[in-house]
C-alpha cells in the first residue's frame, strides 16, 4: 500500500549546523503535511505544515519544502541547537478523505554541543 | 487550555489483568484518535472517533483492545486480557478537520 517513508532514521549535527530531514511519500492524493517534534517522554508536537498548492513555508528556524513531482518533502532547521534534539515525523494527509494522517517511521536527531 | 490530557501516566499490570486508558480532548475539537508507539512499530492509528462516533477500528490488534467515547470530552481504551506484547505507549490526540491533531503526554504501559 501506499505510505509515508523517511529515509535517514538518525541524523547526528553539531550545534549551529543547519539540519535537513527528508521524508518521502507516494500517495499522490495526499494535499496536506504536517512536520511533528517528538522529545523524549512526550507526544508528538505541530512544527509546521504545508499544503500542495505551496512548495515551500517558512516558520521561526524551520522551513518546510514540497516537492510535489518526486513527491518529497523535507524540513530544515537553521541554526540547530541541543533543544531541537528529537524523533521528527512527517505526515501526510488525503484530498477528500475523511482526514486520517499517515505517519512516517520519524528520524532521530541528534545535536551535539 | 490544558491541552489534551491522559491518565494515568505509567501503568504496570500483569498478564489477564484488564487495563484502561482514559483521555480529555481539547474542548471544541471533533476528531479523537488512539495511538500506540513502539521502537518495532513506530507510531499505529488504533482508532478514531468522529463527534463521538467510532469511525474506523481497523488499527485496533484484536477483540481484547476496545474504545469508548460516551460524550465529546471523555474516551476510555480498554484492554481486556492484558498481554506483554501490549507492552508500549499509548497517545491520544485530538483536532479539528483538516488540521493538525494535539498529542497527549501518553500512557506508559507495562504488562508482566
Amino acid at each position: 500500500g501506499e505510505s509515508v517513508g523517511l529515509h535517514l532514521p538518525t541524523l547526528s549535527v553539531q550545534e549551529g549546523d543547519n539540519s535537513i530531514i527528508n521524508c518521502a511519500y507516494s500517495n499522490s492524493a495526499s494535499d496536506y503535511f504536517i512536520w511533528y517534534k517528538q522529545e523524549s517522554g512526550k507526544g508528538p508536537q505541530f512544527i509546521i505544515d504545508i499544503r500542495s498548492n505551496m512548495d515551500k513555508r517558512q516558520g521561526q528556524r524551520v522551513t518546510v519544502l514540497l516537492n510535489k513531482t518526486v513527491k518529497h518533502l523535507s524540513l530544515q532547521i537553521a541554526a540547530t541547537q541541543p533543544g531541537d534534539s528529537a524523533v521528527y515525523f512527517c505526515a501526510e494527509n488525503i484530498k477528500g478523505g475523511s482526514y486520517i494522517p499517515t505517519f512516517g517511521r520519524g528520524t532521530s536527531l541528534i545535536v551535539h554541543p | 487550555d490544558a491541552g489534551v490530557i491522559q491518565s494515568p501516566r505509567h501503568e504496570v499490570t500483569e498478564m489477564g489483568q484488564e487495563v484502561t486508558l482514559r483521555c480529555k480532548p481539547i474542548s471544541g475539537h471533533d476528531y479523537l484518535f488512539w495511538y500506540r508507539q513502539t521502537m518495532m512499530r513506530g507510531l499505529e492509528l488504533l482508532i478514531y472517533f468522529n463527534n463521538n462516533v467510532p469511525i474506523d477500528d481497523s488499527g485496533m490488534p484484536e477483540d481484547r483492545f476496545s474504545a469508548k467515547m460516551p460524550n465529546a470530552s471523555f474516551s476510555t481504551l480498554k484492554i481486556q486480557p492484558s498481554e506483554p506484547r501490549d507492552s508500549a505507549v499509548y497517545f491520544c490526540a485530538s483536532s479539528n478537520p483538516y488540521n493538525e491533531q494535539f498529542f497527549g503526554p501518553g500512557t506508559r504501559l507495562t504488562v508482566l
